[in-house]
C-alpha cells in the first residue's frame, strides 16, 4: 500500500544539525511532491518546505530558507530533509507529506519523526 | 498567530451537526483551494477535504467542505464520539510563497 515511514527520534544540541529521511512505498516516487511539515509540541501545523523528487530545487518557507536542505535520492525512493543551526524552538514533530502536485493536498502522511533540541 | 483563523474549540453532542470555520485573506482562500486534515491526538494528520469540498477515498459522507470569498467551513453532521479530533484548515499563500495552515479546531463531542 502508498506508505511514507520516516527516520527514527532525534536529539541534538543547539547549534547541532539534524538529517531525516522519508521512504516512499507503493507508488510511483518520481509522480508526486514530498512536503515536509512540523509540529511543535501542543502547537499547530507549519509548512517547512517541499521536495521535488524528479528533480529541480526544492521550495522552502521564508523562514527556513537559510538552513533547511531537502534532497531525494530516486534510486532510494527517499527524501531528506536537513536542518541546520537548531535552537530549542525547532522542538517538534516533523512530517513528510505526499501531494500529487505542487498545489495539490498532502493525502499521504509519514508517520512523524520527534526532533528534541536541548542542552 | 497562524495566517488562517479557526475558531480554538467547537463542540456537539451525537447526532447533532457542527460548522467549523477557517478566515483568511485574498491571497490565500479567495485565490486558492482549501484543503482540511483531522489530527487524532498522538497521530499523524489525515486528509478530510481536498480542494474546497472533495472528499477523498473513504471518508464519509458526513463530512462536506465549502468555500466563499476569505472563508471556508467544514461541516460535519450526524457527529459522532469518534470525531473528536483537531481539524486545520490549509491553502496556499501567495503573498508568502507558502502554505498556511490554521491553528486548528478542538472538536469535542459531549
Amino acid at each position: 500500500q502508498v506508505q511514507l515511514v520516516q527516520s527514527g527520534a532525534e536529539v541534538r544540541k543547539p547549534g547541532a544539525s539534524v538529517r531525516i529521511s522519508c521512504e516512499a512505498s507503493g507508488y510511483k516516487f518520481t509522480n508526486f511532491f514530498l512536503n515536509w511539515v512540523r509540529q511543535a509540541p501542543g502547537q499547530g501545523l507549519e509548512w517547512v518546505g517541499m521536495s521535488v523528487p524528479r528533480g529541480g530545487s526544492g521550495d522552502y518557507a521564508q523562514k527556513f530558507q537559510d538552513r533547511v536542505v531537502m534532497t531525494a535520492d530516486t534510486s532510494a525512493n527517499t527524501v531528506y530533509m536537513e536542518l541546520t543551526s537548531l535552537t530549542s524552538e525547532d522542538t517538534a514533530i516533523y512530517y513528510c507529506a505526499r501531494a500529487a502536485t505542487s498545489l495539490g493536498a498532502f493525502d499521504i502522511w509519514g508517520q512523524g519523526t520527534v526532533v528534541t533540541v536541548s542542552s | 498567530q497562524s495566517v488562517l483563523i479557526q475558531p480554538p474549540s467547537a463542540s456537539g453532542t451525537p447526532g447533532q451537526r457542527v460548522t467549523l470555520s477557517c478566515s483568511g485573506i485574498t491571497s490565500n482562500i479567495r485565490s486558492y483551494t482549501i484543503n482540511w486534515y483531522q489530527q487524532f491526538a498522538g497521530a499523524a494528520p489525515n486528509l478530510l477535504i481536498d480542494s474546497n469540498n472533495q472528499r477523498p477515498s473513504g471518508v464519509p459522507d458526513r463530512f462536506s467542505g465549502s468555500r466563499s470569498g476569505t472563508s471556508a467551513s467544514l461541516a460535519i453532521s450526524g457527529l459522532q464520539s469518534e470525531d473528536e479530533a483537531i481539524y486545520y484548515c490549509a491553502a496556499w499563500d501567495d503573498s508568502v510563497n507558502a502554505w498556511v495552515f490554521g491553528g486548528g479546531t478542538k472538536l469535542s463531542v459531549l
